[in-house]
């Protein structure tokens, strides 16, 4: 079955610019989504279709691909950002098609 | 507005049986793919079931196909997780999540979640 990984943890200082990597196998054929969770809530979708916001997040999350990496960035981070976030793809054409990455906690200094 | 709320879990013992419902209101339930989507405590997110908005088409992770059953009531806007022979690594949140498609499968709206512990 299909594997995502992703880095544990990240720190950054506020201001910076937090990156979370996600690999997988030809992760270039595949679209790649992002989840944040913060602490005793609910996962909230980020990024769609590898680059896609949705409406009410803000300009600084982007996402991005480049060969078998996809990458969420959080520009100009804030404590509010201080989360765990998810890569997720679905392979199709697998009998079990959803698949997510271990997640990468992200600590604002 | 999207509204996703699980409920029906609890505590059940080893071997046992328990069915987790998600009552979908603030959008036409039955043309949406749903899915199941469960946590372990202090654990990452582990994708285990989908449904079609038809019920047509049907996915499990391995990690639960033959113990776990996913059916939808369009009429009632309801969706269920019907869970039988428990072990203790089932204990985790259970989450609801409504499944969009653009060039690919991902999940937009997600429920609060029903924690499902299993032990004796």
């Amino acid at each position: 079955s299909y594997v995502l990984t992703q880095s544990p943890s990240v720190s950054v200082a506020p201001g910076q610019a937090a990156r979370i990597t996600c690999g997988g196998n030809n992760i270039g054929s595949k679209r790649v989504h992002w989840y944040q969770q913060k602490p005793g809530q609910a996962p909230v979708l980020v990024v769609h279709d590898d680059s896609d916001r949705p409406s009410g997040i803000p300009e600084r999350v982007s996402g991005s691909k480049s060969g078998n990496t996809a990458t969420l960035t959080i520009s100009r981070v804030e404590a509010g950002d201080e989360a765990d976030y998810y890569c997720q793809v679905w392979d199709s054409g697998s009998d079990h098609p959803g698949v997510f990455g271990g997640g990468t906690k992200v600590t604002v200094l | 507005e999207v509204q996703l709320v699980e409920s029906g879990g609890g505590l059940v013992q080893p071997g046992g049986s328990l069915r987790l419902s998600c009552a979908a209101s603030g959008f036409p339930f039955s043309t949406f793919i749903m899915n199941w989507v469960r946590q372990a405590p202090g654990k990452g997110l582990e994708w285990i079931s989908y449904i079609r908005s038809d019920s047509t088409t049907i996915y499990y992770a391995d990690s639960v196909k033959g113990r776990f059953t996913i059916s939808r009531d369009n009429a009632k806007n309801l969706l269920y997780l019907q869970m039988n022979s428990l072990r203790a690594e089932d204990t985790a949140v259970y989450y609801c999540a409504r499944g969009r498609v653009a060039s690919s499968h991902y999940f937009d709206y997600w429920g609060q979640g029903s924690l499902v512990t299993v032990s004796s």
